[in-house]
């Protein structure tokens, strides 16, 4: 079956404009997981979905960062006013329930001009 | 906080020799250890997960320790192959979220 999908692959924005990143989970799974992995780094956590509802969002590094998932499916992650240090690539994962394997996707590279 | 720690150095080894890889880390001892394969472009993908009171896991040629005296997980990739070259990144949880270590680049030599 289809894996984790992350739109777009790949997004160049400039300095203060807003970007939105999407993400795909398994058909079926009701937790996904968002992260964000700067170059030569592991991914660090950002947020937890548990359905629709935000779980845990203790990762989010401040308030321009703000994630949904209305209908307990997609989920986008809204960056807003970028700056050049939100450059990376982030990560959406989803498993069939917490606790259990998180399967990711190939990610979002974002460069803030 | 806790910290998760992977040795470094990227590690370079000739096709058929066993590769080890090191993840220590640094305060409790977490529920799991997982281990994960990371290609260039592609998102991580899941290998193994070992739990607290678990010494040792198999996976194929894939093997995974837990030593929670010496708070380390060792994994080994043995009778290595080229197509093994790849970051492997270990992570620990004790729930739902994943604290990854840096990764440790792995090339294998034909």
């Amino acid at each position: 079956g289809a894996g984790v999908s992350q739109t777009p692959s790949n997004k160049v924005t400039e300095k203060g404009k807003y970007v939105e990143l999407r993400c795909d989970p398994i058909s079926g799974h009701t937790a996904l997981y968002w992260y964000r992995q700067s170059l030569g780094q592991g991914p660090e956590f950002l947020i937890y979905f548990q359905g629709t509802g935000a779980a845990d969002d203790s990762g989010l590094p401040n308030d321009r960062f703000f994630a949904v998932r209305p209908e307990g499916s997609v989920s986008t992650l809204k960056i807003q006013r970028t700056e050049r240090g939100d450059s990376a690539v982030y990560l959406c994962a989803s498993s069939l329930d917490r606790e259990e394997t998180q399967y990711f996707g190939p990610g979002t590279r974002l460069l803030v001009l | 906080s806790q910290k998760i720690e992977q040795n470094s150095e990227a590690l370079n080894i000739q096709e058929g020799k066993t590769a080890t890889l090191t993840c220590n880390y640094t305060n409790y001892s977490p529920a799991y250890l997982q281990w994960y394969r990371q290609d260039p472009g592609r998102g991580p993908v899941f290998l193994l997960l070992i739990r607290e009171n678990e010494k040792e896991k198999r996976k194929e040629r894939l093997k995974v320790t837990f030593d929670t005296t010496l708070k380390q997980s060792l994994f080994h990739i043995t009778a290595s192959q080229p197509a093994d070259s790849a970051t492997y990144l270990c992570a620990q949880s004790n729930d739902y979220k994943l604290s990854f270590g840096a990764g440790t680049t792995v090339t294998v030599r034909a």
